[in-house]
């Protein structure tokens, strides 16, 4: 089954810095990458997704690419606020059924 | 409602209590997840229902873990004889479409702590 891993597992940045998230994935027939922001006491939510057949998404200040040869994606945001201040987390579906598998998340820091 | 809306918020039982969680998914969403999300990692698969229909439970931890969508919109998930180790908070997820590649939206969870 697919596996993902997700680095750094904690990021502090300045206001209108960068921040920049990793995930690589184990399933070369994997497809479809979301990443989700998680904020204290809510569900995740979708800020951003990929498919296998683009190779880079923008929305506004925040950005993905994947590289399917080398299974992995990334997840930029550029011009950082402290409301970027969250978990987020990488996402691949798993070929093999109905599951969407987690990175561990990164708990991004945004300092003022 | 506007979004998917779970109950309780918080749950505390003692071990070997049987609890039950309930999901209502944004309506009309055909898709609804379940997932266990323990302390500082992410959500973890626990089954998949499309409609009324239970397609995958793969990733349910054992069988004292059942859940139930009887007429499509709805859910619940129901943990018998809860030990420790089932302490976390389950998230219900529900998307317009079936099968995955779609937007999951999520409710808030459950935070279920088993003394």
């Amino acid at each position: 089954g697919e596996n993902v891993e997700q680095h750094p597992s904690t990021l502090s940045v300045q206001e209108g810095d960068s921040a920049v998230i990793k995930c690589t994935y184990s399933d070369s027939a994997s497809n479809y990458f979301p990443w989700y922001k998680q904020e204290l006491g809510k569900g995740p939510q979708l800020i951003i997704d990929i498919r296998s057949n683009v190779g880079e998404k923008k929305d506004q200040r925040i950005a993905v690419t994947l590289n399917k040869t080398a299974k992995h994606f990334s997840l930029h945001i550029t011009e950082t606020q402290p409301e970027d201040s969250a978990v987020y987390f990488c996402a691949a579906d798993d070929t093999g059924g109905f599951k969407t598998i987690f990175g561990a998340g990164t708990r991004l820091f945004v300092k003022a | 409602g506007a979004g998917v809306s779970q109950s309780p918020r918080y749950k505390v039982a003692k071990r070997g209590q049987d609890v039950a969680l309930r999901c209502d998914p944004i309506s009309g969403h055909v898709s609804l997840f379940w997932y266990q999300q323990a302390l500082g990692q992410g959500p973890e698969f626990l089954t998949y229902f499309q409609n009324e229909a239970q397609l995958d439970k793969s990733g349910l931890p054992s069988d004292r873990f059942f859940a139930e969508r009887p007429e499509g919109s709805v859910s619940t998930l129901k943990i018998q004889r809860t030990q420790q180790e089932d302490s976390a908070v389950y998230l219900c997820a529900s998307s317009l479409v079936e099968g995955l590649k779609n937007i999951q939206y999520f409710g808030a969870g459950t935070r279920l702590s088993v003394l």
